[in-house]
């Protein structure tokens, strides 16, 4: 069966300093692969998604960046984060052109101070 | 692009009561997903619909795909303290991402 796997599940960064978020896959080759982000008690953000090794869509204009090394591996960057990067980060994997919708990760937590 | 309008954005809810949320979309969809979401944690697909008209249960839940295609309703019966959360409606069109209604976030009443 196919699992997603995301950590750490909880980060506290300080303003200006640089972020990565890994996700990973189990179980599936050549998954879509998504980013959101999630304010608290809000709804989900898209922020990028990937259709194989090296290719990324961006979703909104951010102080973030994705990449997709290898086909089960899905990263969020950034360079210098800001306060409002803070928020519930969910990584999702789609099966079967999404038939069944998305499978989300357990998320990270990240504050930024 | 294709929005979704979810309702109510909150409610609180008494242990036994039913209730019902829904989602109205501004364009046609082939599939209707519910998701509900614990606290911390990522969603968790509770019902998926392929076929307008289309009732589906799963356990005290029970959501429906509306014969226009462009809404959907999720009831839970006899609601327990555990059915807090929030819960999210997804459509999807033919080859289109997942487009995801803003959520109900369904507290217990104090």
């Amino acid at each position: 069966s196919q699992t997603i796997h995301q950590w750490p599940a909880t980060l506290v960064q300080p303003v200006g300093s640089p972020l990565s978020l890994e996700c990973t896959v189990e179980g599936t080759s050549n998954p879509n692969l998504y980013w959101y982000r999630q304010a608290a008690g809000r709804g989900l953000q898209l922020l990028f998604y990937s259709v194989g090794i090296g290719q990324i869509s961006s979703e909104v204009p951010q102080n973030l960046s994705a990449s997709r090394p290898q086909d089960r591996q899905f990263i969020l960057s950034s360079k210098k984060l800001l306060l409002s990067d803070s928020g519930f980060y969910l990584c999702a994997l789609e099966l079967d052109r999404g038939l069944y919708g998305y499978t989300f990760g357990s998320g990270t937590r990240l504050t930024v101070v | 692009g294709q929005q979704l309008n979810q309702s109510p954005q909150s409610m609180f809810i008494q242990e036994g009561e039913d209730v019902s949320m829904n989602c109205t979309s501004s364009s046609i969809f082939n599939t209707w997903l519910w998701y509900k979401q614990d606290p911390g944690e990522g969603p968790v697909l509770l019902i998926a619909l392929y076929k307008a008209g289309e009732l589906t249960s799963n356990g005290r839940l029970t959501a429906q795909f509306g014969i226009t295609r462009k809404d959907s309703f999720l009831n839970i019966s006899a609601s327990i303290p555990s059915d807090v959360g929030i819960y999210f409606c997804a459509g999807k069109a033919a080859g289109n991402k997942l487009t995801f209604g803003g959520g109900t976030r369904v507290l217990v009443k104090p």
